[in-house]
C-alpha cells in the first residue's frame, strides 16, 4: 500500500541555519509528491510539489527533489527564518489508488532568532 | 479568490449527540475531500466527492459517519452518536477536477471537534 514516513520532530534551528526534513514513501504506482505547511493557527497550504521522478519542486526558498531510486522527497532550505516556524507535512497522491492523499505525521520546525 | 471555508471552526458536543460540519469549497472545484487529523498525526482520508456523488468513501471509519454534497458545491459531514474518539480536526479540501494522482488539493482551516 501507500505510505509516507517523515523524520520525527520537533526540530529547532537558529535563524539562517540549513534545514533538511526527510521524507520517504512507499507507493504502488508512480505517485506525485507534495509538501504542505501549516503555520500556527492556519490551515494546510501547499508549499511545493513534484509529479515525476527527478522533478524538483521549489517555493519560498524551499526545494525538494523527487528521487525514485531512493523513494525520497526530502525538503531543504538553505537559510531558515523565524517566519518558517510551522509544521511541515509530506504527502503523496497515487493515481493507481484513487484521489486521496497519504500524509506523513508532520514535522514541527521552530526557528529561533 | 476565496479559499475553502469550514464552519464551525470549533464544536464541542457531548457523547452520543449528533453533529454536522460544513465545507464550502473553492468556486468551480468539482472535487471535494474530507480528512480527519488527530493530534500529532497527519490528515487521514475519509471521503471524496466528484460533483454530487461520493466517488470513494473507503475512509469513513463506520456507519456513524456520513457526508453529502447535494448540489455539487457545499458539503456536510454528519456524525451520529458521537464518541470521545471522534475528537479531532476535520479538514475539507477541494480540487479543480479530481484528476487522480497529480492535482493539488486546497485545504480549509478545519473544524476542531471535541466530544466530552
Amino acid at each position: 500500500g501507500n505510505s509516507v514516513t517523515q523524520m520525527e520532530g520537533p526540530v529547532t534551528l537558529s535563524e539562517e541555519a540549513f534545514l533538511t526534513i526527510n521524507c520517504t514513501y512507499t507507493a504502488t504506482g508512480y505517485p506525485s509528491l507534495f509538501w504542505y505547511v501549516q503555520y500556527p493557527g492556519e490551515g494546510l497550504q501547499l508549499l511545493l510539489k513534484a509529479t515525476k521522478a527527478d522533478d524538483k519542486g521549489s517555493n519560498k526558498g524551499f526545494e525538494a527533489t523527487y528521487r525514485k531510486e531512493t523513494t525520497s522527497f526530502h525538503l531543504e532550505k538553505g537559510s531558515v527564518q523565524v517566519s518558517d516556524s510551522a509544521v511541515y507535512f509530506c504527502a503523496l497522491s497515487d493515481a493507481n489508488t484513487g484521489n486521496q492523499f497519504y500524509f506523513g505525521t508532520g514535522t514541527s520546525l521552530t526557528v529561533i532568532p | 479568490g476565496a479559499g475553502v471555508s469550514q464552519t464551525p471552526s470549533n464544536k464541542v458536543t457531548e457523547k452520543g449527540k449528533y453533529v454536522e460540519l460544513r465545507c464550502d469549497p473553492i468556486s468551480g472545484h468539482t472535487a471535494l475531500y474530507w480528512y480527519r487529523q488527530s493530534l500529532g498525526q497527519g490528515p487521514e482520508f475519509l471521503i471524496y466527492f466528484q460533483g454530487t456523488g461520493a466517488a470513494d468513501d473507503s475512509g469513513l471509519p463506520n456507519d456513524r459517519f456520513f457526508a453529502v454534497r447535494p448540489e455539487g458545491s457545499v458539503s456536510t459531514l454528519k456524525i451520529q452518536r458521537t464518541e470521545r474518539g471522534d475528537s479531532a480536526v476535520y479538514l475539507c479540501a477541494s480540487s479543480l477536477t479530481g484528476l487522480a494522482g497529480q492535482e493539488t488539493q486546497y485545504f480549509g482551516p478545519g473544524t476542531r471537534l471535541l466530544v466530552l
